[in-house]
């Protein structure tokens, strides 16, 4: 069975990054496609981007393109996040999941709560 | 961007009613829809995939139609561990993969 454990919880300051780790075990992470979803408090779900670490592919949402980057190490079976030049709006929980078939969230991480605040 | 609209926006219905959530796309997205039931302060579950494949070891309460543009969720005998917010999302080949904004349902 897959598991995906995140990262603690983050408090930023505006204009700074932030970097969320996903790690995957129990399944074959290089074949998966790692997702990143994002819910502000009280809102939806909001698409990211992805990541297929195999063929090191990645996909993002325009809302994000050039705020954020994602990566994966193969050897740690980790995935990551990072997001810049943040602001007060950015705070919520990010999820990582992870798709044995494009588009298809199978497997998610608990979530990281990431705070952006003065 | 493909626009995800879903229907209503919150329910309340009582233990063993049953339940049905719309979903529309703003373009044909053939059956490449999924739903997911997220709880409070919880990771979104996958329940549905494909818009009519139930997720391995979900209930056969649950189940989803549709083709195109225009989806149904439903939920046959609500339980009270149904109580969750729901989610279709497109997954077609047309990024991003966009959610709808949620229905919520609670116990009447």
């Amino acid at each position: 069975q897959v598991q995906l454990v995140q990262s603690g919880a983050e408090v930023k300051k505006p204009g700074s990054s932030v970097r969320v780790s996903c790690k995957a075990s129990g399944g074959t992470f290089s074949s998966y496609e790692i997702n990143w979803v994002r819910q502000a408090p009280g809102q939806g779900l909001e698409w990211m981007g992805g990541i297929i670490p195999m063929v090191n592919r990645t996909n993002y949402a325009r809302t994000f393109q050039g705020r954020v980057t994602l990566t994966a190490d193969e050897s740690t079976t980790t995935a990551y996040m990072e997001l810049s030049s943040l602001r007060s709006d950015d705070t919520a929980a990010y999820y990582c999941a992870m798709s044995g078939v494009i588009g298809r969230l199978d497997y998610w991480g608990r979530g990281t709560l990431v705070t952006v605040s003065s | 961007d493909i626009q995800m609209t879903q229907s209503p926006s919150s329910l309340s219905a009582s233990v063993g009613d049953r339940v049905t959530i719309t979903c529309q796309a703003s373009q044909d997205i053939k059956y490449y829809l999924n739903w997911y039931q997220q709880k409070p302060g919880k990771a979104p579950k996958l329940l549905i995939y494909d818009a009519s494949n139930l997720e391995t070891g979900v209930p056969s309460r649950f189940s989803g139609s549709g083709s195109g543009t225009h989806f149904t969720f439903t939920i046959n005998n609500l339980q009270p561990d149904d109580i969750a917010t729901y989610y279709c999302q497109q997954c077609n080949e047309a990024l991003p993969f966009t959610f709808g904004p949620g229905t919520k349902v609670d116990l009447k």
